[in-house]
C-alpha cells in the first residue's frame, strides 16, 4: 500500500485555475470511484472538499471540482482566491476497508 | 455541530506505548453507520490512514501496523482510543481523528490533530 503521488507544489494567480493531480494504481484510484480531496490550512482541521471523485459536500464552493481518468485523479480549483492557499491531499479507497492518502500539494496563490 | 479533538502525550520514549484519545461531540458512536478513524502525518511524509472503528465495534487497521495498533471506543464518554505499541522515532508526527460513515468512503469531519514526538 504505497502513498498516492501528488506534485509537491502548484501555484496560480488570483482568478485563474489550477489542477492538482493524484496518481495511484489499479488497486486504489483506478479500481474504485472513491477518491476524496481534503483542504488543510496548517494548524486547523483538514476539510473534505470532494468525495466519490466528483461530489462536493454541502457548503463547499463550486470552484472546486474533481475528476478521474484511469489511475489518476485530479482536483481543479477555478477562480483562485487568496483563501485557497493551503495544502491539498487526495485519498482513495484501496479495498478491504483500507485507505491510502497522497503526499499533499501546497497551493500558493501568487 | 460536529467536533473532534485529539489528546495525548506530546513526547514518548522509544519502545513505549502511545495512547491517544479522540473526544467528539455532535454525533454518537451508538448510531448505525457511524465510525471514527485515525490518520497520521509524519514530517515530510504523506498522510497515513491507521485505523477505524464503527458503531457495531467493527475494526479495521492498516496492514503494515496492525500488530501494533488497537482501537477501542468508550460510548459513555464519547471517546475513541488508539494505542500504538513499541513506539519509534519514525512514528513522530501529527495524529488526527475523523468521523467516518460506514456507507461512505471518505473521512467527513476532522480534529485539528495532536503532535507526538518520539525521542529518548
Amino acid at each position: 500500500q504505497s502513498a498516492l503521488t501528488q506534485p509537491r507544489s502548484v501555484s496560480g494567480s488570483p482568478g485563474r485555475s489550477v489542477t492538482i493531480s493524484c496518481t495511484g494504481t489499479n488497486s486504489d484510484v483506478g479500481g474504485y470511484d472513491f477518491v476524496s480531496w481534503y483542504q488543510h490550512h496548517p494548524g486547523k482541521a483538514p476539510k473534505i472538499i470532494i468525495f466519490d471523485v466528483t461530489k462536493r459536500p454541502s457548503g463547499v464552493s463550486h470552484r472546486f471540482s474533481g475528476s478521474k481518468s484511469a489511475n489518476t485523479a485530479s482536483l481543479t480549483i477555478s477562480g483562485l482566491q487568496a483563501e485557497d492557499e493551503a495544502d491539498y491531499y487526495c485519498c482513495s479507497y484501496a479495498g478491504s476497508y483500507t485507505w491510502v492518502f497522497g503526499g499533499g500539494t501546497t497551493l500558493t496563490v501568487l | 455541530q460536529i467536533t473532534l479533538k485529539e489528546s495525548g502525550p506530546t513526547l514518548v520514549k522509544p519502545t513505549q506505548t502511545l495512547t491517544l484519545t479522540c473526544s467528539f461531540s455532535g454525533f454518537s458512536l451508538t448510531t448505525n453507520g457511524v465510525g471514527v478513524g485515525w490518520v497520521r502525518q509524519s514530517p515530510g511524509k504523506a498522510l497515513e490512514w491507521l485505523a477505524l472503528i464503527y458503531w457495531n465495534d467493527y475494526k479495521r487497521y492498516i496492514p503494515s501496523l496492525k500488530n501494533r495498533l488497537t482501537i477501542s471506543k468508550d460510548i459513555s464518554r464519547n471517546m475513541v482510543i488508539l494505542t500504538m505499541t513499541d513506539m519509534d522515532p519514525v512514528d513522530t508526527g501529527t495524529y488526527y481523528c475523523s468521523l467516518k460513515y460506514y456507507d461512505f468512503f471518505h473521512f467527513d469531519s476532522w480534529g485539528q490533530g495532536t503532535l507526538v514526538t518520539v525521542s529518548s
